[in-house]
């Protein structure tokens, strides 16, 4: 198996701008989550998934952020507009059975 | 809310060494679980905790579960360059997983 695929690996964008992560979970995992990294704040749950439906969204930090989950392959975050704060390395994760956690290698996110 | 807190945030080792990290959860855990995260890279699960004073060993790295399910440590005897990283435990309670601030462990050659 692939693992958990991410893309893009870095991203590099101007504040205001629209900025689309995506995720290829493990075939076969039924729970998806998305985290933030930062050094101040360390690994933050956003959102996750169970089946492909969002049942914890509470770590979302606004209105601006929005995931997605249309099928059971495929999932995306979305940040609009984005804002230099917003700077930060995604991670996606899969589990079966919300267990144990892979880890995609992240999508590092600057915003100018 | 739930809190996992670890300490120390940073630490240096001579190579050889021994290394520990400690972490504490404000309430009871169902399990705990701790990954390790290389320079630059993402967080690889190494190992979970189920049992209320449950030890586990890997190698040089020994796992261990409090008696009280609310705290776990990490121990690492003679570190290696190897072992170079950050050290997160993750509470795992409702189908969430509650990662602590992490231990950034560096090995001095």
């Amino acid at each position: 198996d692939a693992g958990v695929i991410q893309s893009p690996r870095h991203e590099v964008t101007e504040m205001g701008q629209e900025v689309t992560l995506r995720c290829k979970p493990i075939s076969g995992h039924d729970y998806l989550f998305w985290y933030r990294q930062t050094m101040m704040r360390g690994l933050e749950l956003l959102i996750y998934f169970n089946n492909n439906v969002p049942i914890d969204d509470s770590g979302m930090p606004e209105d601006r952020f929005s995931a997605k989950m249309p099928n059971a392959s495929f999932s995306t975050l979305k940040i609009q507009p984005s804002e230099p704060r917003d700077s930060a390395v995604y991670f996606c994760a899969s589990s079966i059975g919300a267990n144990v956690l892979t880890f995609g290698a992240g999508s590092r996110l600057t915003v100018l | 809310g739930q809190q996992v807190m670890q300490i120390p945030q940073y630490q240096h080792v001579q190579e050889g060494e021994d290394f520990t990290t400690y972490c504490n959860s404000s309430t009871t855990l169902s399990n705990i679980q701790w990954y390790k995260q290389r320079p630059g890279g993402h967080p690889v699960f190494l190992i979970q905790l189920v049992k209320s004073g449950e030890v586990k060993k890997q190698k040089r790295l020994t796992f261990q579960f409090g008696e009280a399910k609310k705290n776990s440590s990490l121990h690492i005897t003679a570190t290696q360059t190897t072992d170079v990283g950050t050290y997160f435990c993750a509470g795992h309670e409702s189908n969430q997983f509650y990662f602590g601030t992490g231990t950034s462990l560096t090995v001095i050659p």
